[in-house]
């Protein structure tokens, strides 16, 4: 299994409603990452776990929430979000954190707030 | 900081043609760089990564160089089909940041 696998692949959620996007994968990757991507953009780093552990917030809104369960599952849980939190949701898996390995991207969650 | 270019942002070409895509960084302490292709809408599907001592990979009708010195990474796409069409984003793992630093991307397509 070389993929990354990402549910919902859409979702339309109210400002006030909670939801939660889910990322898999199997190759034994310990790192995982979530970036958002505006329309016409390149895609920005949100979060990065290492070993299960966040280590990277990059100032991210409380509003997103992650978490990792296990070594092959990242969830990002979403609350009271506004308009502008549209955008596509990507996941992404590397061997480790350290420089040499490539990143494996999943197909992304369209995320519509209204 | 590091500063990602790709030149062209858009590029049209018929069927057959050979596509060039460039790619410039301003730092040249990277680790590797890897190309994307991203199709409307969806994820990013990793095309090549070459590490920062390797000049070229090469797979099926993709070919990737890079000058790590000039800070120059070159995409050559052979033949190219319509199947080709795609945004080409490049990426860079530099020496002091654990982020990718992403390129713009270039918007191609091929007409049949």
């Amino acid at each position: 299994d070389t993929e990354v696998t990402q549910t919902p692949k859409h979702l339309v959620m109210g400002m006030t409603n909670k939801k939660s996007l889910k990322c898999e994968q199997h190759m034994g990757h310990r790192a995982m990452y979530w970036y958002k991507q505006k329309a016409k953009k390149p895609p920005e780093l949100m979060f990065v776990y290492s070993y299960e552990k966040l280590s990277i917030n990059e100032s991210v809104p409380s509003r997103f929430s992650p978490e990792c369960p296990n070594s092959s599952l990242l969830n990002l849980h979403l609350h009271a979000l506004q308009p502008e939190d549209s955008a596509l949701y990507l996941c992404a898996s590397s061997q480790a954190t350290g420089h040499n390995y490539g990143y494996t991207f999943g197909s992304g969650t369209r995320l519509t707030v209204v | 900081k590091q500063e990602v270019t790709q030149i062209p942002a858009a590029l049209s070409v018929p069927e057959g043609e050979n596509l060039v895509l460039n790619c410039s960084f301003t730092d040249s302490a990277i680790y590797n760089l890897q190309w994307f292709r991203q199709d409307p809408g969806k994820g990013l599907t990793s095309l090549l990564l070459i590490q920062s001592s390797q000049r070229e990979q090469t797979s099926g009708r993709l070919n990737a160089s890079l000058d790590k010195s000039s800070g120059r990474s070159t995409l050559y796409i052979a033949a190219s089909q319509p199947g080709d069409s795609a945004t080409y984003l490049c990426a860079v793992r530099d020496s002091n940041d654990y982020k990718l630093s992403f390129g713009a991307g270039t918007t191609v397509t091929v007409r049949a």
